[in-house]
């Protein structure tokens, strides 16, 4: 089985730009997380999206957005990118809240 | 707001020496969560641990949830490089949102 995989691996932005970020989890898990980790800390919740519902949302500026499809993929888009956005963006899904997540090997954005 | 909490930040042993990371929540928690992150990886899901007082074994790591369901510890007996990483507790956050908080993980490096 293949593992939750996300796209792309890095990325160089500039300043105000947008990004999308994308994610595919395991078959048959209905649920995705999106996760903000920035080096030397732990990974921040940003949202999750379960049955193409939000279910949760983080912290986070409203510049941040998401969306699940009816193949349970998602999308992580990223407007006006500020310097402190570069970080490791990280997708975990999972069959239901009782289980541990699967993380993605994550997509490292670097806005300069 | 919801706190997660793990000390120490670092651990440098020897090969061969136990190491024990420890996690505290600022509120019960219904779970615990411990992954494990190797340096330029993402995080890889240990084990959840759901009832007051459980142990639970996994070769050579031990985990504990405390009675109270406000503390977790993991630990390691006679570490090898392989266990290099950064390890990270985290528990779910209040309401059903499917968030998860982290704590800030505890870097273990072991010499050889």
């Amino acid at each position: 089985d293949a593992g939750v995989t996300q796209s792309p691996t890095h990325l160089i932005k500039t300043r105000g730009q947008q990004v999308t970020l994308r994610c595919s989890p395991i078959s048959g898990h209905k649920s995705v997380s999106w996760y903000q980790q920035v080096l030397g800390q732990g990974p921040q919740f940003i949202f999750q999206y379960y049955e193409k519902e939000e279910r949760g949302r983080g912290n986070f500026p409203d510049r941040f957005s998401a969306r699940q499809f009816p193949n349970y993929s998602s999308e992580l888009n990223v407007n006006a990118l500020l310097l402190g956005d570069s970080a490791l963006y990280l997708c975990a899904s999972s069959r239901d809240k009782n289980y541990g997540y699967t993380f993605g090997s994550g997509t490292r954005l670097t806005v300069v | 707001g919801q706190q997660v909490m793990q000390i120490p930040q670092y651990q440098h042993v020897q090969e061969g020496e136990d190491f024990t990371t420890y996690c505290n929540s600022s509120t019960t928690l219904s779970n615990i969560q411990w992954y494990k992150q190797r340096p330029g990886g993402h995080p890889v899901f240990l084990i959840q641990l759901v009832k007051s007082g459980e142990v639970k074994k996994q070769k050579r790591l031990t985990f504990q949830f405390g009675e109270a369901k406000k503390n977790s510890s993991l630990h390691i007996t006679a570490t090898q490089t392989t266990d290099v990483g950064t390890y990270f507790c985290a528990g779910p956050g209040s309401g059903n949102t499917g968030k998860l908080i982290f704590g800030q993980g505890t870097t273990l490096q072991v010499k050889p």
